[in-house]
C-alpha cells in the first residue's frame, strides 16, 4: 500500500517554543491531507484538513493560530504546533488520501510531541 | 463531536478463540467504513474495509459485518493469536471527507 512518512516521531521541547511535524506521501501525491490528535487512551480526533495550495480547514475548538498547517506541495504537508504549552503534549498523526485511492487514507506513524 | 462509538472499552480472550468487536455510527450518509488496529505507540493500522452497498467482507481470519438498518458495524478475528492484543478503531467517511473514529475498544489476548 501506499506510504506515508512522518518527522519526527518524537520531539520534546520547552514551553513557548515551536515545532514542526512534516507528513509525506512518499509514492503517491496527496491532494487532501489530515491531521489528527490522540491523546493517551483516547481516540484520534480530527484536527484540520488540508488541500494543496489553499488554506487548510480546522475543527470546531482548534486554534488554527496555534496549529499552522501548510500544504504547498503534493507531498509535503507540516503542522507547526506554536508556543507550545504541556497541554498541548499529544500523539499527531496524519493521513493522505490522493486522487488515485477513493476512500482509503493511509496514515503516517504519527509524532509524540512531550511539552515540559 | 464523534458521531462513531463503540459498545465495549475492553474485551479479553483466550488465544485460538474468536473475537467480535462492535461499533455504532450515527451518521447514515456515511458510505465507507474501516476497522484499524493500533499498538502502543504507532499510527493506526489498516485492517479491513467496506462500503455501505456491502453487508460483509472477508479477509486474512478478519470479517467486518454491516448492518445499515441499525448503524451498527463489527469485527471479527477468528483464531485469535496474542498478536492481535491492540487497541481497534472503526472509522466512518463519507465521500471525500476525514474519517471520523470511534473511541476504540482495546483486545488483550492471554494464552
Amino acid at each position: 500500500g501506499a506510504v506515508v512518512s512522518q518527522h519526527p516521531s518524537r520531539v520534546i521541547c520547552k514551553s513557548g517554543t515551536s515545532v514542526k511535524i512534516e507528513c509525506r506521501s512518499l509514492d503517491f501525491q496527496a491532494t487532501t491531507m489530515f491531521w489528527y490528535r490522540q491523546f493517551p487512551k483516547q481516540s484520534l480526533m480530527l484536527m484540520a484538513t488540508s488541500n494543496e495550495g489553499s488554506k487548510a480547514t480546522y475543527e470546531q475548538g482548534v486554534e488554527k493560530d496555534k496549529f499552522l498547517i501548510n500544504h504547498a506541495s503534493l507531498t509535503l504537508s507540516t503542522l507547526t504546533v506554536t508556543s507550545a504549552h504541556p497541554e498541548d503534549s499529544s500523539f499527531y498523526i496524519c493521513s493522505a488520501g490522493g486522487q488515485g485511492h477513493t476512500g482509503e487514507l493511509f496514515f503516517g506513524e504519527g509524532s509524540r510531541l512531550t511539552v515540559l | 463531536g464523534e458521531s462513531v462509538g463503540l459498545h465495549l472499552p475492553t474485551l479479553s480472550v483466550q488465544e485460538g478463540d474468536n473475537s467480535i468487536i462492535n461499533c455504532a455510527y450515527s451518521n447514515s450518509a456515511s458510505d465507507y467504513f474501516i476497522w484499524y488496529k493500533q499498538e502502543s505507540g504507532k499510527g493506526p493500522q489498516f485492517i479491513i474495509d467496506i462500503r455501505s452497498n456491502m453487508d460483509k467482507r472477508q479477509g486474512q481470519r478478519v470479517t467486518v459485518l454491516l448492518n445499515k438498518t441499525v448503524k451498527h458495524l463489527s469485527l471479527q478475528i477468528a483464531a485469535t493469536q496474542p498478536g492481535d492484543s491492540a487497541v481497534y478503531f472503526c472509522a466512518e467517511r463519507q465521500a471525500g471527507t476525514a474519517l471520523i473514529f470511534g473511541k476504540g475498544t482495546t483486545l488483550s489476548v492471554s494464552s
